[in-house]
C-alpha cells in the first residue's frame, strides 16, 4: 500500500451538492492527519486537522477511520469557490515531516 | 495574518547554473522545511532544519542541495548545478510546534524552471 492514496478525480459536481472524498494511509502508528486545499499552482493550505474519530468546521467534516486506515472529506453545500484540489496528508516521522497524497479535484459547477 | 514569504516567485535558470532560492519563514517560527512539487504530480518533502541543522532529509535532497540560515530572518536552499529534472514548485514552510496541532504554514512558492 502506498503511503497516501487518493482518487484523484475530477469530481464534477453542481452547485449545492454534496461530495465525499476518500483517503488512504499505510502507517498504522500516524496519530494525526490533515486536509489541505490547493488552488492551482497556488501553496497547500490547511483545511482541516483530524486527531481523534472526526472534526466538522462550517461544511466540512472530516471523518476517520483508524481500523481501516482511512480518513474522508465530506463537503456539503458545494460553492463554486470549492473548486481545488484536496490533499491528503499524513505525518511522515520525524520532525514534522508530512507525506502527501497525490490530491482529489474537485470541479463544481453552476 | 503573519505569512512565509519567498522569493523568487519565478525564476528560469540555464542547466547546469546556481540556484538560490529565499524564504523568509514567520518570526517566532523554530522549524523550517523545503518542499517541491513537480508540475502534475504531489507535494515531496526535501529537508526539515531546526536549531540551525538539518533534522531530517528526503531521498531527492542530495549533494547539491544545501540550506542555510544565514542570518536570523532568511532561509535558503541551494542546488548546486540544476537540472531538467528540477523543474517544480518549491515551497518553503515553518511551523513553532504551539500553534493548532502541527499546523505548518507554506509560502506561496518559487516556480524554478530549468532550461
Amino acid at each position: 500500500r502506498k503511503e497516501v492514496e487518493q482518487d484523484p478525480g475530477p469530481f464534477n459536481v453542481p452547485e449545492g451538492a454534496t461530495v465525499a472524498f476518500n483517503c488512504t494511509y499505510s502507517n498504522s502508528a500516524s496519530q494525526s492527519f490533515f486536509w489541505y486545499r490547493q488552488d492551482c499552482r497556488k501553496e497547500p493550505k490547511l483545511l482541516m486537522s483530524v486527531y481523534s474519530s472526526g472534526n466538522e468546521d462550517g461544511r466540512f467534516t472530516a471523518q476517520l477511520n483508524r481500523a481501516s486506515q482511512y480518513i474522508s472529506l465530506l463537503i456539503r453545500d458545494s460553492k463554486l469557490s470549492d473548486s481545488a484540489t484536496y490533499l491528503c496528508v499524513v505525518p511522515g516521522g520525524g520532525f514534522q515531516k508530512l507525506v502527501f497524497g497525490t490530491g482529489t479535484r474537485l470541479l463544481v459547477s453552476p | 495574518e503573519p505569512e512565509v514569504t519567498q522569493t523568487p516567485s519565478h525564476q528560469v535558470t540555464q542547466m547546469g547554473q546556481e540556484v538560490i532560492l529565499r524564504c523568509v519563514p514567520i518570526s517566532n517560527h523554530l522549524y523550517f522545511y523545503w518542499y517541491r512539487q513537480i508540475l502534475g504530480q504531489k507535494v515531496e518533502f526535501l529537508v526539515s532544519f531546526y536549531n540551525n541543522e538539518i533534522s531530517e532529509k528526503s531521498e531527492i535532497f542530495d549533494d547539491q542541495f544545501s540550506v542555510e540560515r544565514p542570518d536570523g530572518s532568511n532561509f535558503t536552499l541551494k542546488i548546486r548545478s540544476t537540472k531538467l529534472e528540477d523543474s517544480a514548485m518549491y515551497f518553503c514552510a515553518s511551523n513553532d510546534l504551539t500553534g493548532i496541532g502541527n499546523t505548518i504554514y507554506f509560502g506561496e512558492g518559487s516556480w524554478l524552471t530549468v532550461v
